[in-house]
């Protein structure tokens, strides 16, 4: 399972876009990139999966470059209720996944 | 999307006790479950995969006898925490992995376990 390198926190205002990157530099060829945000004593809310190049849904974008060493969640105009941590995982989603294994993720903050 | 329940959300017991908490899919078949724990402002840790008809797998430093796993449909998965202790007291998170390409995790809403 590729490790992932995030940020710990990020600290941004009401209306900003947000970009947070994730690192996966051993990411294997089977592997997608999900990010997932979690509020305080919930679970991880599914938010955006990919596997190369560019995916949007209605909230949010996840760009992958060509070497698909790294990936970005943007998060257009955030708002309050953005504030949550935001973990990155990477994993064989294609039939041979097993198992996420967490990082720590980043900490956003959104601020009035 | 696809949906992930768990009951009880909150539960209190006596040291001693076994509590069971139950982790449904409740718009999809999910061969494959996993249980994890949460700490106070720490990330998820991972404690076990369940397969539907067969043994659950721990993760190293996981107690099997002490956290008893159970997926005996397609749908469910139970967690009995046996001889809860306070050191027990955490929040419990199951997922359920969708099948497809490519497939998908979808988390439960929690389980708060306080053991007194």
């Amino acid at each position: 399972l590729a490790k992932t390198t995030q940020p710990i926190s990020m600290d941004s205002y009401e209306g900003q876009e947000v970009n947070i990157t994730c690192s996966h530099n051993n990411i294997a060829t089977n592997d997608y990139i999900t990010w997932y945000q979690q509020f305080p004593s919930q679970g991880p809310r599914f938010i955006i999966q990919g596997y190369k190049t560019k995916v949007t849904n209605e909230v949010a974008s996840l760009f992958i470059p060509a070497d698909r060493k790294s990936s970005t969640l943007s998060l257009p105009r955030v708002s309050l209720s953005d504030t949550a941590v935001y973990y990155c995982l990477v994993g064989d989603w294609g039939g041979g996944y097993n198992k996420l294994i967490f990082g720590a993720g980043t900490r956003l903050a959104v601020h009035p | 999307g696809a949906v992930v329940s768990q009951h009880p959300s909150r539960v209190i017991c006596k040291s001693g006790t076994s509590v069971k908490i139950e982790c449904r899919s409740l718009d999809f078949q999910a061969t494959t479950m996993f249980w994890y724990r949460q700490f106070p402002k720490k990330s998820l840790m991972l404690m076990a995969t369940s397969n539907e008809g067969s043994k659950a797998t721990y993760e190293q430093g996981v107690e099997k006898d002490k956290f008893l796993i159970n997926h005996a449909s397609l749908t469910l998965s139970t967690l009995t925490v046996t001889s809860a202790h306070p050191e027990d007291s955490s929040f419990y998170i199951c997922s359920a992995r969708t099948s497809g390409s490519p497939d998908t995790q979808y988390f439960g809403p929690g389980t708060r376990l306080t053991v007194l």
